[in-house]
């Protein structure tokens, strides 16, 4: 079942904050972040494995709460080349990735 | 650059025909993993392979197949193409399952 992301899309202006959030009705014990730029390939962020687990990628952190199934990334200080579109991905049965249908993210100077 | 690579870039046919994509993952990856990206849609899972073997499958239609070479690079076939068919295919892989998924470049189908 497919993770939901919130916001569906947000746009900042340079040096200002924001919370993706990506939340399951199933088990997790792993969630991933991505970004895509448009037309580009997904790139990877970072994986979080525990609950409570807190990762950093740059100005770029996120946090996993594994009992309340549900991941947050946090974009600090956003600079223009955040600009992209970030999914989460939780896996499923046979390690398949099921992503969320991604928050768009556009950063203005 | 993920190391992934993917060919063709750009592909364009008409509807009914049979084309192929092809993938090589990292040279230290096991793992292939094929998604469907429709013009401003998500990523939708379609197979998974690992070390030649198939080991989930996502909404992947009849008319689409894969495998996985001793090589361990990977071919998506996708045959009787219909319109709604153009999309970013991108093939993905890792050294495990579950672990990171390093993206190629993708290959962009247009059918008319």
């Amino acid at each position: 079942q497919q993770p939901v992301q919130s916001p569906q899309a947000v746009i900042l202006r340079e040096g200002e904050d924001a919370v993706i959030n990506c939340s399951s009705s199933k088990a997790l014990y792993s969630v991933h972040w991505y970004r895509q730029k448009h037309g580009e390939a997904p790139v990877f962020l970072m994986i979080l494995l525990k609950g409570g687990e807190q990762k950093g990628h740059e100005k770029i952190s996120a946090s996993f709460n594994e009992k309340k199934q549900q991941s947050s990334l946090y974009l600090t200080a956003s600079q223009l080349s955040y600009s992209g579109t970030y999914f989460c991905g939780t896996p499923e049965r046979g390690n398949k990735l099921v992503f969320g249908a991604g928050t768009i993210l556009r950063v203005k100077s | 650059d993920s190391g992934v690579t993917q060919t063709p870039k750009h592909l364009i046919t008409a509807t009914g025909q049979r084309v192929t994509l092809r993938c090589s993952p990292r040279s230290e990856d096991l793992s292939v993993y094929w998604y469907q990206q429709s013009l401003d849609q998500g990523l939708q899972f379609l197979i998974h392979y690992y070390n030649g073997e198939e080991r989930a499958k996502g909404n992947i239609l009849e008319r689409f197949s894969a495998q996985q070479f001793p090589d361990l690079h990977s071919e998506l076939n996708l045959s009787s193409l219909e319109l709604g068919d153009s999309a970013l295919y991108f093939c993905a892989s890792s050294v495990q399952d579950g672990e990171t998924q390093y993206f190629g470049p993708g290959t962009r189908l247009l059918v008319l």
